[in-house]
């Protein structure tokens, strides 16, 4: 199994609810990752876990909590966002976050937050 | 400042000819390039990658060329086919083992029938 799954595919969401993106991957890798991608423009890191601990935050605002629950499973709590939050959200994962590992990225969440 | 530069935002050409992306990087520490392409709406799909040990690497239709001294590399598809409009994103990973990778601004690929 290579692939990466996230649900829900899409997503449409007010300013006060509270929402979770879940992402898993049964690679047995040791890393996975979140970005957020507006259009035409490159993917954007905002989290980054290394064997279920959180190794990077890029500054990301505390409106997105992310969890690692397991190995496999990794999730995105959504709380109080705003309307420039809209994006795709993409999850990825590797073999672990070695210098020299491809990434591989799930289809996405379509977040739309009104 | 912006260390990994697609300075093409769009390259068109016809079916069954040569498609040569570039890209370049201002940081000298980076060793690990990759390439990956992305459809509307779907995730990136991660296409063929690079060590600066080698100075080109091949995976069917798809090579990429790396030249060091000129921090520079290319992805050359050939023959090129429809299926292959996309946006094109080279990304260099970052020193230090964190997993973090710079990506560029992306390359958007139409391939004419």
């Amino acid at each position: 199994d290579t692939e990466v799954t996230q649900t829900p595919k899409h997503l449409v969401m007010g300013m006060t609810n509270k929402k979770s993106l879940k992402c898993e991957q049964h690679m047995g890798h040791r890393a996975m990752y979140w970005y957020k991608q507006k259009a035409k423009k490159p993917p954007e890191l905002m989290f980054v876990y290394s064997y279920e601990k959180l190794s990077i935050n890029e500054s990301v605002p505390s409106r997105f909590s992310p969890e690692c629950p397991n190995s496999s499973l990794l999730n995105l709590h959504l709380h109080a966002l705003q309307p420039e939050d809209s994006a795709l959200y993409l999850c990825a994962s590797s073999q672990d976050a070695g210098s020299y590992n491809e990434q591989f990225f799930g289809p996405g969440t379509r977040l739309t937050v009104l | 400042d912006q260390q990994v530069k697609q300075n093409s935002p769009s390259l068109s050409v016809q079916e069954g000819r040569i498609s040569i992306l570039n890209c370049d990087y201002t940081n000298s520490m980076f060793d690990y390039f990759l390439w990956y392409k992305k459809y509307p709406a779907e995730g990136p799909t991660f296409l063929i990658s690079i060590s600066s040990i080698k100075d080109k690497n091949e995976d069917g239709r798809f090579t990429v060329f790396l030249n060091k001294s000129a921090k520079h590399l290319s992805l050359h598809i050939v023959p090129s086919q429809p299926g292959d409009s996309a946006v094109y994103f080279c990304a260099a990973s970052s020193p230090g083992n964190t997993g973090k990778l710079i990506f560029g601004q992306g390359t958007t690929l139409q391939v004419k029938p």
